[in-house]
């Protein structure tokens, strides 16, 4: 079974510019959810959708932050415009739902460096 | 305000040895809980999950909840050096709450 692809691993960009990241959930799953990883904030959701619905768009982060579910096999994560402050790894992950939400299914992360 | 606190922090214990890791949580909707594993350049796995009070045994790994003290720990027997890496503890209600990680324990595991 593939798990969750997520595309690119790393990605560098200058303060300023618009940076995609792009994931692929695992097939089937109904829940999909973009965290951002930094080892001071530790894992913090930036969006949540279920059944291609947005749930939760991450409250503080919604003003550059924007994620789109364009269909039940593919989700992007636009930053725009990035900012240094934005320098973490980013992590998908797809969920069946389910009893308390039920088990997360992580893809490797996309490291983004914004200079 | 975390609503998920792990200690310790970090921890290392020697090949062949017993960490202990633990978990407690402050919201009394929380009724689910995970133990997540993360190894340096991936993202992070699910190792086992535990909604029932008591013990839950996989392997060299074992979880116990006490859902009335709200406390999750995680117990890791014969330690190994692959053992080495970030844990999370991640909780979540019913009714749709989505799920809630801590920040996690760093586990060092030496030869």
């Amino acid at each position: 079974d593939a798990g969750v692809t997520q595309t690119p691993r790393h990605e560098v960009a200058e303060k300023g510019q618009t940076i995609i990241l792009k994931c692929e959930p695992v097939s089937g799953h109904n829940d999909l959810f973009w965290y951002r990883q930094t080892k001071i904030q530790g894992l913090e959701l930036l969006s949540y959708f279920r059944s291609k619905s947005l749930m939760e768009d991450g409250g503080a982060f919604k003003d550059r932050f924007k994620a789109e579910m364009l269909n039940s096999s593919f989700s992007t994560l636009k930053i725009q415009p990035t900012e240094p402050k934005d320098s973490a790894v980013y992590l998908c992950a797809s969920s069946l739902g389910g009893t308390g939400g039920g088990e997360q299914y992580f893809g490797p992360g996309t490291r983004l460096t914004v200079l | 305000q975390q609503k998920v606190q792990q200690s310790p922090e970090s921890l290392s214990v020697p090949e062949g040895g017993m960490a202990s890791l633990n978990c407690t949580s402050s919201d009394r909707n929380f009724q689910y809980f995970w133990w997540y594993r993360q190894h340096s350049g991936e993202g992070p796995k699910a190792l086992m999950s535990i909604f029932s009070d008591g013990d839950k045994k996989e392997g060299r790994f074992t979880a116990h909840l006490n859902k009335a003290s709200l406390h999750v720990s995680l117990h890791i027997r014969d330690s190994q050096p692959s053992d080495s890496a970030l844990y999370f503890c991640a909780a979540s209600g019913a009714g749709g709450y989505k799920v809630v990680f801590g920040s996690g324990t760093r586990l060092l595991v030496s030869p």
